[in-house]
């Protein structure tokens, strides 16, 4: 199993411009995640998906679109770019059984705008 | 609600230490609590978690972890730090008192000197 698999794994975009991220798993799980992490602030929710055609905005949304294509793929797409979203995203996924939430997490994209 | 707080933004050990990253959670229902460990350039892989089996659990990499319920704390023991546990660690909570999204602490990172 190769788990969870992001791409691109490193992107630089002039402010402006648009691109997405792709995200797949392949454990079967119901939902899924896009975090961004940035230095000393941990990890904050852009949007999660808890089941295959449904959507919800986490913490920090604005700027961000998301789209769970299937069960197993979720993209997070930037329409355009601006410098305060220069960070190192993360997908991950997890089987949701009632509170417990364990993740698991891809490798990341670092993405920079200039 | 849920919340983490992880005391300490920075930790530095000598090689050969005992590590502790401290972890305190608010959850006013039983919780569900996990460490997860990035090493650099990594993703988030999963270090243990608590689910009310056994309140000392151990995990990967010799680290284990006591809930202690009176204190609300799941702080991170290594009895002897080697060099490669250099990375970042998040502490996570997730419980039917908030969403089933997982709240994560904002990070500490393990520094170990030789």
């Amino acid at each position: 199993n190769a788990g969870v698999t992001q791409t691109p794994k490193f992107q630089v975009l002039k402010t402006g411009q648009s691109m997405t991220l792709q995200c797949a798993q392949d454990m079967n799980h119901n939902s899924m995640y896009w975090y961004r992490q940035d230095p000393g602030m941990g990890l904050r929710l852009i949007y999660y998906s808890a089941s295959e055609g449904t959507t919800d905005k986490g913490e920090v949304p604005n700027g961000y679109n998301v789209s769970r294509l299937n069960k197993r793929e979720f993209s997070l797409r930037l329409e355009s770019a601006a410098p305060s979203q220069t960070s190192v995203y993360f997908c991950a996924s997890s089987w949701t059984s009632g509170s417990y939430n364990e993740q698991f997490f891809g490798p990341g994209t670092r993405l920079t705008v200039l | 609600a849920q919340s983490v707080t992880q005391l300490g933004s920075h930790v530095s050990v000598s090689e050969g230490a005992l590590v502790l990253l401290r972890c305190n959670y608010s959850s006013s229902v039983p919780p569900y609590l996990f460490w997860y460990v990035q090493y650099p350039n990594q993703g988030l892989q999963l270090l243990l978690k608590y689910t009310s089996a056994a309140t000392l659990v151990k995990g990967i990499n010799g680290f284990e972890a006591e809930f202690k319920k009176s204190e609300t704390s799941f702080h991170l023991t290594k009895p002897s730090a080697h060099m490669s546990d250099a990375a970042e660690y998040f502490c996570a909570v997730s419980s039917s008192g908030g969403s089933y999204i997982p709240t994560f602490g904002r990070g500490t990172s393990l520094i170990v000197h030789p």
